[in-house]
């Protein structure tokens, strides 16, 4: 009954692959984010989605691409990564987008390590 | 620019009262949230503050001032437990959260 999950939790892989995370919540949340958490442990917001739609997207090099198949499931797939894309990923969901109250569910993350 | 500012470590004794502080600019406000993350954990939601005042919440409490863009979480009785790191964000008029470093509090016996 995991509010946010994520998978894989950790995820090592070489310099140049292709690979996807995945995130689902089972919270009713209309809007879905993508933050990267660097090694200094700053939250920095990727993309964000509401109803599948595509909200906010950062200054994200676009070898991310996020994709929504339906308002529970936000997937992050990334090509060919590089060592700067080692960090921890977090996917996060809110009740919806543009109202005030607007606390956000974390996901437990995922460590991504580029060798 | 959009900018939060904290410090990035503080230290306390544990049965002790800290005041993490919070200042930030951004291009609007819709409300300033705290959250707590625990080492190799997700961040999760603390306490959210929208108009001027303090908010309590058991031993945490969380002030705000909108005229001085500043804000503040207070930890009463610390216990070890508590421990982690506490993020400060901020929402814009936009409806986006913008982040702040967060501040990493050490508890000492």
């Amino acid at each position: 009954d995991t509010a946010v999950s994520q998978t894989p939790k950790y995820l090592v892989t070489q310099m140049g692959n292709d690979k996807s995370i995945k995130c689902e919540q089972n919270l009713g949340h209309d809007t879905m984010y993508w933050y990267k958490q660097d090694s200094k442990k700053f939250l920095k917001i990727m993309f964000s989605y509401n109803n599948k739609e595509l909200i906010i997207n950062e200054t994200v090099p676009n070898r991310f691409s996020p994709k929504s198949p339906d308002k529970a499931h936000l997937n992050l797939h990334i090509n060919s990564l590089e060592l700067g894309d080692s960090a921890v990923y977090f996917c996060a969901s809110s009740p919806s987008h543009g109202d005030v109250l607007e606390t956000q569910y974390f996901g437990p993350g995922t460590r991504l390590l580029v060798l | 620019g959009q900018n939060i500012d904290q410090p990035t470590e503080m230290t306390a004794t544990e049965g002790a009262i800290v005041q993490i502080n919070c200042t930030y600019q951004t291009s609007g406000f819709n409300g300033l949230f705290w959250y707590q993350q625990h080492a190799g954990e997700a961040p999760t939601f603390l306490s959210y503050n929208v108009l001027d005042g303090l908010e309590e919440k058991g031993r945490f409490s969380s002030f705000l001032s909108r005229s001085k863009g500043y804000s503040y979480l207070l930890l009463k009785e610390l216990q070890m437990k508590d421990s982690a790191s506490y993020l400060c964000a901020v929402m814009d008029s936009n409806y986006q959260l913008i982040w702040g470093a967060g501040t990493k509090l050490i508890i000492k016996p």
